[in-house]
């Protein structure tokens, strides 16, 4: 069963143009998504993130807009630069159990 | 201060052989996290510990995983007989704290490939 879906699966844009990425969620028990960005050869690491509380978070070009009543949320990127071209993955916590559930990616490619 | 170490950081193996990961989490995390990511996918949660108790081992693909962490610090992950299905980066993360939202930290994974 697949609880963190994400799409698209791949998806690329010019550089200065705004980048969005989706993902959603089944278990109600998550309240805690952070995102995370993979180049290749290195593990995840954390890029933002934000409580079920909130719905939005902002931080420099990258923003989470959050809908816990349609238990969806995403990631935009602004003023998008080749530098970010990596695969970035919506993460779900179960702070119950401590489970952290990751989805299946978004390979964004930054066009110069 | 230091990083997730892991190592070996490639193996290649024939089917049916064995191999272990090892993870040294960052100094002071009590939870750590075993996870597998095949080629173009997400990381996928094996198993986790806090200290040195496991606390989900119910993902672990079959009785060929086995993982371990004796001292609460460092962790072992072992595959016996290896198979094609198992060809994959393993990724160990640690974080501190429990039932929070701490920050997982990853190493840099190993790579297996089982020809």
């Amino acid at each position: 069963q697949q609880q963190v879906r994400q799409s698209p699966q791949s998806l690329t844009v010019w550089e200065g143009e705004t980048a969005i990425l989706n993902c959603s969620y089944e278990d109600s028990t998550f309240n805690y998504f952070p995102w995370y960005q993979q180049f290749p050869g290195e593990g995840p690491a954390l890029l933002i993130s934000i409580r079920s509380v909130s719905d939005k978070k902002e931080d420099g070009r990258f923003t989470i807009f959050f809908n816990k009543r349609e238990k969806k949320l995403s990631l935009h990127i602004t003023d998008s630069q080749p530098g970010d071209s990596a695969t970035y993955f919506c993460a779900a916590h179960d702070t119950n159990a401590y489970k952290v559930i990751f989805g299946k990616g978004t390979h964004l490619h930054v066009l110069p | 201060e230091a990083g997730v170490t892991q190592s070996p950081r490639y193996a290649v193996l024939q089917e049916g052989q064995a191999v272990s990961f090892w993870c040294d989490p960052i100094s002071g995390h009590d939870t750590l996290y075993w996870y597998q990511q095949p080629r173009d996918q997400g990381p996928q949660l094996l198993v986790y510990f806090r200290d040195e108790a496991v606390i989900d081992n119910s993902q672990l693909p079959s009785d060929r995983f086995s993982a371990v962490r004796p001292k609460g610090t460092n962790s072992t992950l072992k595959i016996q007989s290896a198979k094609q299905g198992d060809t994959a980066t393993y990724l160990c993360a640690s974080s501190l704290g429990w039932g929070g939202t701490g920050q997982l930290y990853f190493g840099e994974g190993s790579k297996l490939t089982v020809l």
